[in-house]
Parts: C-alpha cells; sequence; structure tokens
C-alpha cells in the first residue's frame, strides 16, 4: 500500500533556483492538500485541490504554484527560491468533502540556500 | 490569526497516567475536529476525529472531548504509553460551510517517561 508518495525527500536548492515537488496517491482521493511545516508554526495550507484540474489558495500561497492534472497527481512549483521557501513540506490526500481525514505523504525537506 | 491553538508547545507524562492535549478554536463555524499524531521525519498520521454534533468521542485509549460553548476540545490519552511520545496536531474542517480545508494548529509535543 503507497498510500501518499512524494518525491523528493530531500533537495538543497540556491536562492532564485526552481524546482517542483511531486506528490502522488493511489487511493483514488478527490482532495489533495500542499502543507508546510516550521518550528513553532504547526502545519501551514499552501494550495489545495478538490478535484482533477482545480487548484485553489490556502493560508500561505504566495512563492507557489500548484497543478492537478491527473486525479492522482499534485505538483507544487517553486519558480525562484527564496530562503523563507525553507521548510519540510507535506502532501496529503483525503476521499471527499465529507471525510475530512488526510492521509500524508512521508515528507520532503527542502533547504534553499 | 490563528483559528486553532494548541497553547501548550511541549507535555511529559509518567508511563502509565493519563495525557490531555487541549486545544482551543476561535472559529465557531468548524464542525470536524480532528488529532492527528506526527513521529520525527515521518508524515502526520490520523488518530481520531469528532463531530460537532458529539461531545465525545471514544476509540480504544483515545478519547477526544469537545466543549462546543468553550470553543475547546481535549484528547484524552489512557493510559500513556512510550510509542505515544510524538507531536500532536489538532486541526479543524467546515463540512457544513463545503469548506472542508483542514486548518492545524501547531502542535503539542508529548513526552512519556519511563
Amino acid at each position: 500500500n503507497a498510500g501518499v508518495t512524494q518525491t523528493p525527500k530531500f533537495r538543497v536548492l540556491k536562492t532564485g533556483q526552481s524546482m517542483t515537488l511531486l506528490c502522488a496517491q493511489d487511493m483514488n482521493h478527490e482532495y489533495m492538500y500542499w502543507y508546510r511545516q516550521d518550528p513553532g508554526m504547526g502545519l501551514r495550507l499552501i494550495h489545495y485541490s478538490v478535484g482533477e484540474g482545480t487548484t485553489a489558495k490556502g493560508e500561505v500561497p504566495d512563492g507557489y504554484n500548484v497543478s492537478r492534472l491527473k486525479k492522482q497527481n499534485f505538483l507544487l512549483g517553486l519558480e525562484s527560491a527564496a530562503p523563507s521557501q525553507t521548510s519540510v513540506y507535506f502532501c496529503a490526500s483525503s476521499l471527499a468533502e465529507w471525510n475530512t481525514e488526510a492521509f500524508f505523504g512521508q515528507g520532503t525537506r527542502l533547504t534553499v540556500v | 490569526d490563528q483559528q486553532v491553538k494548541q497553547n501548550s508547545p511541549s507535555l511529559s507524562v509518567q508511563e502509565g497516567r493519563i495525557s490531555i492535549l487541549n486545544c482551543d478554536y476561535t472559529n465557531s463555524m468548524f464542525d470536524y475536529f480532528l488529532w492527528y499524531k506526527k513521529y520525527p521525519a515521518e508524515g502526520p498520521t490520523f488518530l481520531i476525529s469528532i463531530s460537532s454534533i458529539k461531545d465525545k468521542n471514544e476509540d480504544g485509549r483515545f478519547t477526544v472531548f469537545l466543549n462546543k460553548s468553550a470553543k475547546h476540545l481535549s484528547l484524552h490519552i489512557v493510559p500513556s504509553q512510550p510509542g505515544d511520545s510524538a507531536v500532536y496536531f489538532c486541526a479543524a474542517s467546515k463540512i457544513r460551510l463545503r469548506d472542508d480545508k483542514i486548518i492545524f494548529g501547531k502542535g503539542t509535543r508529548l513526552h512519556i517517561l519511563p
């Protein structure tokens, strides 16, 4: 049972570089989310998607873009990385709006230098 | 403006005793509450949830209590075990409003002492 898989697990970027974080789920979930976790800040929602082809902004969307071209994949892009984007990123998915238990990936630790 | 608050960054409890983790929320439109557990270097995992139509939900050693008038919920773990040492996140969403973004608190680190 793969569940939610994030790629890569670790990455170091230079300021100004771009990258894409990939999230894949094999549970046929409609909803997918990207969160970032920073010390003392908990989990903050970046963007989310309620279905294939849809995306919406969360609490901290600036500096990030997302795409949900296929139901099972949710991509998080950083066009021009900044040190403030150093964080641990978690992807999650949930079945539908009446079931908000979310399943999380193992996280991606990103360092921007 | 934090809508879900966990005011205790950490908590230490003796093994075998009861652990009580607290959570407060500010938005009365939240109607579904969840607790997640997180070990280092892993993603959070769902623990237990409660709908606003209930005031208690129990699952084995874990019980969540909801006090809507106080906008307060708590997670009780009885008895506490070493494997319960983790960070616990309280989360809330608004199902009735069809807005089920899950909003998390900052977490409480629970240490179970031998």
